[in-house]
């Protein structure tokens, strides 16, 4: 859903299913990529990056994809458990841009 | 050591008062941040000093004043703040201040509450 107000973007799914998370970013001239995981009460935690040289890259269980033509971003987990239940946040910076983070998906996984 | 250590991790202060925000890292990087997080919301930049020096304020009230005794360490001086500045106060470092250069290593915030 959109993000309304306080209301964060909700990817509700079942425990053992994948999960896909999207981000759209701004800034063409972005080349760098990273997802963040922020568990309640902490600060982010990192997942993985993907510059804009790659498509695709893989690490434990997460994937990232990027599609520089349409500017989007998504990050795929295998097997959602409970303890993936968290806020993602996608980041995307460049050369001479800083880190900028976008609005945050809230994944939370049902037993 | 891949830690940045945050000090205190709770905050409440009242409105006349003045209170620091202590952030260390022993990870050589030579870049180091403040951010500001409200609830259900992103992180959002207020200040980056890199090797020692401000290099970006987001324009952030000079209620908040900020200060890198030396490379590991990053204060946040805090002086007269109103109530909407109660938020989740992230610290972090990365290797240099270029936004395409790997990860920033957050810490585990300080929760500020304000009177």
């Amino acid at each position: 859903g959109e993000s309304v107000g306080l209301h964060l973007p909700t990817l509700s799914v079942q425990e053992g299913d994948n999960s896909i998370i999207n981000c759209a970013y701004s800034n063409s001239a972005s080349d760098y990529f990273i997802w963040y995981k922020q568990e309640s009460g902490k600060g982010p935690q990192f997942i993985i990056d993907i510059r804009s040289n790659m498509d695709k890259r893989q690490g434990q269980r997460v994937t990232v994809l990027l599609n520089k033509t349409v500017k989007h971003l998504s990050l795929q987990i295998a097997a959602t458990q409970p303890g993936d239940s968290a806020v993602y946040f996608c980041a995307e910076g460049g050369a001479t841009n800083k880190l900028i983070f976008g609005t945050g998906t809230l994944l939370a996984v049902q037993p | 050591d891949t830690e940045v250590t945050q000090t205190p991790k709770h905050l409440v202060m009242g409105m006349t008062n003045k209170k620091s925000l202590k952030c260390e890292q022993h990870m050589g990087h030579r870049a180091m941040y403040w951010y500001k997080q409200k609830a259900k919301k992103p992180p959002e930049l207020m200040f980056v000093y890199s090797y020692e020096k401000l290099s970006i304020n987001e324009s952030v009230p000079s209620r908040f004043s900020p200060e890198c005794p030396n490379s590991s360490l990053l204060n946040l001086h805090l002086h007269a703040l109103q109530p909407e500045d109660s938020a989740l106060y992230l610290c972090a470092s990365s290797l240099n201040d270029r936004g395409n250069t790997g990860e920033l290593f957050f810490g585990e915030g300080s929760r500020l509450t304000v009177l």
